[in-house]
C-alpha cells in the first residue's frame, strides 16, 4: 500500500541550531502535503503545507521544499528555539483529492537550551 | 469561533461496553474527518461525511466501528465491544466546502480500554 517515510525519528539540537525531517512518499497522486506539530498530549497543529505546482514555501523560521521527481520533501527550521521541541509529522495527500492524507511516523525534536 | 469541539476529551471504557466519540465541526464547517492515533504512531485516516453522507470510509476497520454525520448535531464516531486494542487517540477534524486541505483538528478523545 502507500506509504510516507518519515526521517529521523528523533533529533535532538542546539538553541539556534537548523533542523531538518524528510520525508518520502509513494503514490505518485499525492498533490498536498502538509506538516503538522503535536506538543505531549495536545492535538496537531497545521504549521506548514506545500502543494505539487510549487517547489519551496517559507514562513518566517519554518520551510518546506518538495522534489515532485524524486517524491521528498523536507521540513527545515532554522534558529530553533526550547518551544520547538515537538513531534513533528509529514504527510502526503492520498489519491485524487486533498482530503485524505497519509501521515509519516513522526519525529521527535528536542531543542537543547 | 470556538474550533473544532471533541468530547469527551478522556473516555475510559471495560472490554466489551460501548464508546461513543461526538465532534462538533467549526462554525461554516460540513465536512468531517476521523483519524485515529496510536501511541507512538502518526494518525491514521479512519473516515470522510458530509452532511448525512459517508463519503469514504476506507479506513474504518469492518466490524464493531461506525460513523455518522446527522442533518442536526455533531458527528459521532461509535465503537462497539470495544477491546483493548481500540485504545488510543481519536482526533476529528473538518472543512468547508470544497477544501479539504490543511484542515485543523480537534483535541481529541483519549479512549482508553480496560
Amino acid at each position: 500500500g502507500e506509504n510516507v517515510e518519515q526521517h529521523p525519528s528523533t533529533l535532538s539540537v542546539q538553541e539556534g541550531d537548523s533542523a531538518v525531517i524528510k520525508c518520502t512518499y509513494s503514490d505518485s497522486a499525492s498533490n498536498y502535503f502538509p506538516w503538522y506539530k503535536q506538543e505531549l498530549g495536545k492535538r496537531p497543529q497545521l504549521i506548514i503545507d506545500i502543494r505539487s505546482n510549487v517547489g519551496e514555501k517559507k514562513d518566517q523560521r519554518i520551510a518546506v521544499t518538495l522534489n515532485k521527481t524524486a517524491k521528498h520533501f523536507s521540513l527545515h527550521i532554522t534558529e530553533t528555539q526550547p518551544e520547538d521541541s515537538a513531534v513533528y509529522f509529514c504527510a502526503a495527500s492520498l489519491g485524487p483529492g486533498t482530503y485524505k492524507y497519509i501521515f509519516g511516523t513522526g519525529t521527535r525534536l528536542k531543542v537543547l537550551a | 469561533n470556538a474550533g473544532v469541539m471533541q468530547n469527551p476529551r478522556h473516555l475510559v471504557r471495560r472490554r466489551g461496553q460501548e464508546a461513543r466519540l461526538r465532534c462538533s465541526p467549526m462554525k461554516g464547517h460540513s465536512h468531517v474527518y476521523w483519524y485515529r492515533q496510536l501511541p507512538e504512531e502518526g494518525l491514521k485516516f479512519m473516515v470522510y461525511l458530509q452532511k448525512e453522507n459517508i463519503i469514504d470510509e476506507s479506513g474504518m476497520p469492518k466490524e464493531r466501528f461506525s460513523a455518522e454525520f446527522p442533518k442536526e448535531g455533531p458527528s459521532i464516531l461509535r465503537i462497539q465491544q470495544v477491546v483493548r486494542g481500540d485504545s488510543a487517540a481519536y482526533f476529528c477534524a473538518s472543512s468547508p466546502p470544497g477544501q479539504g486541505a490543511g484542515y485543523t483538528f480537534g483535541s481529541g478523545t483519549r479512549l482508553t480500554v480496560v
